[in-house]
């Protein structure tokens, strides 16, 4: 167990939707980060909170959006959902230093109809 | 840019044989390299890292890497496969913390290794 935990852990949606993706890292972790993994683009970071503020944006659409609350945990919001939209989205938390590994939840696995 | 490649989307191997997955990387500065692996239906998990000091890196689950300077390569490798380390492997570089720490990843590997 990394002690990131991701829900839902599946969602199954339509396009033109909207759905909110929650993280909460582990205890202590003030990082937290969103990557998409698809079989045609890999695992493709999005963004990076620290402490509540956007600390680094990736290659995140401007459909999708996410935040970082005083508890810590975050939150991917994804709307106008497409087809390729369909996804495992995970979440990662881990050290502030550079040399230290990042812990990652299981994924929420999005299917978008 | 920090990146890392991986040139092999596959790579089959009998269990008992020796195990090797292939990475390069392309970093300015120091490299903080990384090796995860994600079985089915699961997140990623952590294998192995170097930062510095010896270029032969040891990690969980018998696996080791060799870090590579004049190739800039950071190669896997397992001396005897087991079927369990059917999965899939990737390569990463962290970012430095001006550059927010993330991790960048490679396309990663799957192993398949046959009884």
């Amino acid at each position: 167990d990394s002690g990131v935990t991701q829900t839902p852990k599946h969602l199954i949606t339509a396009t033109g939707q909207r759905v909110t993706l929650r993280c909460s890292p582990r205890s202590g972790d003030l990082s937290v980060y969103w990557y998409q993994q698809s079989l045609d683009q890999g695992l493709q970071f999005l963004i990076q909170y620290y402490n509540g503020e956007e600390r680094a944006k990736g290659n995140i659409l401007e459909r999708f959006s996410a935040q970082q609350f005083p508890d810590l945990h975050s939150e991917l919001n994804l709307s106008s959902l497409e087809l390729g939209d369909s996804a495992l989205y995970f979440c990662a938390s881990g050290g502030g230093a550079t040399n230290e590994k990042l812990f990652f939840g299981s994924g929420t696995q999005l299917s978008v109809l | 840019a920090q990146s890392v490649a991986q040139p092999e989307d596959q790579v089959n191997v009998a269990e008992g044989n020796p195990l090797t997955v292939k990475c390069t990387y392309s970093v300015s500065g120091n490299p903080y390299l990384f090796w995860y692996v994600q079985y089915p239906n699961r997140g990623l998990q952590f294998l192995l890292k170097y930062i510095t000091g010896d270029n032969l890196v040891k990690g969980s689950y018998g696996f080791e890497a060799e870090f590579n300077k004049s190739q800039t390569s950071f190669h896997l490798k397992k001396p005897s496969a087991l079927v369990s380390d059917s999965a899939l492997y990737f390569c990463a570089v962290r970012h430095s913390k001006a550059a927010g720490n993330k991790l960048t990843f490679g396309g990663g590997t799957r192993v398949l290794v046959k009884p």
